[in-house]
């Protein structure tokens, strides 16, 4: 079946990375973009950007321009999301997802939880 | 940048319809997607391209978009029905950005 598994939770001290994996089985990799997206506890999803997995191309929310860079490997059907100059306010769920047609996300990993904490 | 407005929370007696809208400027020349959440779940699609149910997803949840007002509706709700839900567009101005409504939670009475 198709599936999206994330990389386990991570935590990361104010100024340092993360780096988070999602691992696509079930379909062809490189057939769809990866969108990514994050929830605060208690608040709504946000959008971060989206990865094109056969180019390579990709697109950032303004929000996180500067700061996040998606990234895959094709040769193990993943995909990758890290974000420098880490702060209290990016702990949150980090989610992937598989994006049909740059409209909408039919496939969520479970989220990979980043704390942010000194 | 585009904006899409939900009420924060709707609440509904079972088998009774819920209605959760999102509202945006000229939505309607807009695709509109909805998802639900659950706590402590990742988000499940439940309506793609204003009206389309995934493969699923039961009759019971439609939906429609015109205007400034796009509107999932939940037809003889149930308890298990009860999470967050939340409206998405592609905003294909200058932007270039996809957009979440701010999500509503539906309680089940």
């Amino acid at each position: 079946q198709v599936q999206l598994v994330q990389s386990g939770a991570e935590v990361k001290k104010p100024g340092a990375s993360v780096k988070v994996s999602c691992k696509a089985s079930g379909y062809t990799f490189t057939s769809y973009d990866i969108n990514w997206v994050r929830q605060a506890t208690g608040q709504g999803l946000e959008w971060m950007g989206w990865m094109n997995p056969n180019s390579g191309n990709t697109g950032y929310a303004q929000k996180f321009q500067g700061r996040v860079t998606m990234t895959r490997n094709t040769s193990i059907s993943t995909a990758y999301m890290e974000l420098s100059s880490l702060r209290s306010e990016d702990t949150a769920v980090y989610y992937c997802a598989r994006v049909v047609v740059r409209d909408y996300m039919d496939v969520w990993g479970k989220g990979t939880t980043v704390t942010v904490s000194s | 940048s585009y904006v899409l407005t939900q009420p924060p929370s709707v609440s509904v007696a079972p088998g009774k319809t819920a209605r959760i809208t999102c509202g945006g400027n000229n939505i309607g020349s807009k695709s509109v997607h909805w998802y639900q959440q659950k706590p402590g779940q990742a988000p499940v699609l439940v309506i793609y391209y204003d009206s389309d149910r995934p493969s699923g997803i039961p009759e019971r949840f439609s939906g429609s978009n015109s205007g400034n007002t796009a509107t999932l509706t939940i037809s003889r709700v149930e308890a298990g029905d009860e999470a967050d839900y939340y409206c998405q567009v592609w905003d294909s101005s200058s932007d270039h950005q996809m957009v979440f409504g701010g999500g509503t939670k539906l309680t089940v009475l």
